[in-house]
């Protein structure tokens, strides 16, 4: 079974600063999906970045990227130039390729930014 | 995107009470899921359905159960709410296979309060 975890409940970062959410996965697949999901207090869901584990480079969607280590199995989120929008509750998401598309999801990390 | 409602938004309902949340979407997808969120659990899948009455439990699904008469709806029933199924309750759907993008679409939620 597949499991993810991620360490860090609550983060607080400086407006304009980087941070790092953290997401570790266990699994026995070798073609799967890695997901970024941000919640603000509206409860969205919003997608912010996929990676596909087939793909050595890592994802970017504008100050959003991933830094995608396989072998460490480690799938974390780094925000760049932090802004008041990106206060949220950020979920790392991972799915098997081949199935039923289900999502394993982690508990989750309250990300805060400071003005 | 692709249109998806859930309602109710929000309920409270009492102990031992049927409750039935619904989830419709406007486009034809085959994947409809019911996760449920609880602060420190993520979300957890609770059923979900690859077809009309093709459905199966995730990981917690006792006392809930759920059908799809329709492609483009898909009911999840508490047949006698429990307090611990006080939740926010996450309808998704999600392309299928031959679409490269898996990133599920989420619905608003639905706060659920049993008293």
């Amino acid at each position: 079974a597949q499991t993810v975890t991620q360490s860090q409940p609550e983060m607080s970062v400086q407006e304009a600063e980087t941070v790092t959410l953290s997401c570790t996965y266990d699994t026995s697949e070798n073609n799967y999906y890695l997901f970024w999901y941000k919640q603000p207090p509206s409860r969205q869901m919003i997608l912010v970045i996929r990676q596909e584990a087939y793909k050595q480079q890592n994802a970017t969607e504008n100050r959003f990227s991933v830094n995608f280590q396989k072998a460490a199995k480690s799938f974390s989120l780094k925000i760049s130039d932090s802004q008041l929008g990106d206060t949220a509750m950020y979920f790392c998401a991972f799915m098997k390729q081949a199935g039923t598309y289900k999502y394993i999801f982690g508990t989750g990390t309250r990300l805060k930014v400071l003005a | 995107d692709a249109g998806i409602t859930q309602s109710p938004r929000h309920k409270v309902t009492e102990t031992g009470t049927p409750v039935t949340l619904r989830c419709h979407q406007t486009e034809n997808h085959r994947y409809m899921y019911w996760y449920r969120q609880d602060p420190g659990h993520g979300l957890r899948l609770i059923h979900y359905s690859y077809g009309v009455k093709d459905t199966d439990k995730g990981e917690v699904s006792d006392g809930y159960s759920v059908s799809r008469s329709k492609t483009e709806d898909f009911l999840l029933t508490l047949e006698s709410a429990t307090s611990s199924q006080t939740s926010v309750y996450f309808c998704a759907i999600t392309r299928d296979r031959e679409v490269e993008d898996y990133g599920y679409t989420f619905g608003s939620g639905t706060r659920l309060t049993v008293v």
